[in-house]
């Protein structure tokens, strides 16, 4: 079974633009979360999708949105970007939702914004 | 903020059993606690969870007090490709969400 796939894997981007970052779960997977992590901040909760239905968000600003799709495939774009959003960005897949159930993680994309 | 306290850093000898301790002491009774490894910059790799019975699979043993106050990964054979940062995690939620709090982890160094 294939894993969770997050395209691209790196991104180099501008001050001010926007970026979309895609993550595909595990075949059969119905919960995507979204996580950033920094050297300063370590790693931190963005959002989790399920049934197209955002769960949960976690503290980040407003420019910073998901949505999930039909086939469960999730999407996170970050608006007007900022030095301080370099990070690596981890989408997570599980089976289903709650704190009963593995999430498994894909191996990131890496933006640098200059 | 992060439900869980870990050493910052332990080390192992390659062979011997590696435990890692955690301490939760503030989780709720819907809490599981979860145990991820990463390693450099790759995501990070799941490796057990549990409630509040011991648990055991094929990469570790999770040991959970009576209380639910404090867990213990175990590695019972460390080996060089073990050398992680390893996150003992609060899954925060209810039946329909679930996020995963991280904190800082203990780096574990398993020595030749």
């Amino acid at each position: 079974k294939a894993g969770v796939t997050q395209t691209p894997r790196y991104l180099i981007k501008t001050r001010g633009q926007q970026v979309t970052l895609s993550c595909s779960p595990i075949s059969g997977h119905r919960s995507v979360s979204w996580y950033q992590q920094t050297p300063g901040q370590g790693l931190q909760f963005l959002f989790e999708y399920f049934s197209e239905t955002q769960r949960n968000k976690g503290n980040f600003p407003g420019r910073f949105s998901g949505r999930q799709f039909s086939n469960s495939r999730s999407e996170m774009n970050v608006s007007t970007l900022e030095l301080g959003d370099s990070a690596l960005y981890l989408c997570a897949s599980s089976p289903r939702t709650g704190t009963n159930t593995e999430a498994f993680f894909g191996q990131g994309t890496r933006l640098t914004v200059v | 903020d992060a439900k869980t306290t870990q050493p910052p850093s332990m080390d192992c000898a390659e062979g011997r059993a590696a435990n890692l301790p955690c301490n939760h002491s503030t989780i709720s009774g819907n809490e599981y606690v979860y145990w991820y490894r990463q390693i450099h910059s790759q995501g990070p790799q799941y490796i057990i969870h549990g409630l509040k019975n011991n648990e055991t699979n094929e990469m570790a043993s999770l040991i959970i007090t009576e209380d639910r106050k404090s867990s213990t990964l175990i590695l019972p054979h460390a080996t060089l490709r073990d050398t992680a940062v390893y996150y003992c995690i609060v899954r925060v939620g209810s039946g329909n969400t679930g996020k995963l709090i991280f904190g800082q982890g203990t780096t574990l160094q398993v020595k030749p």
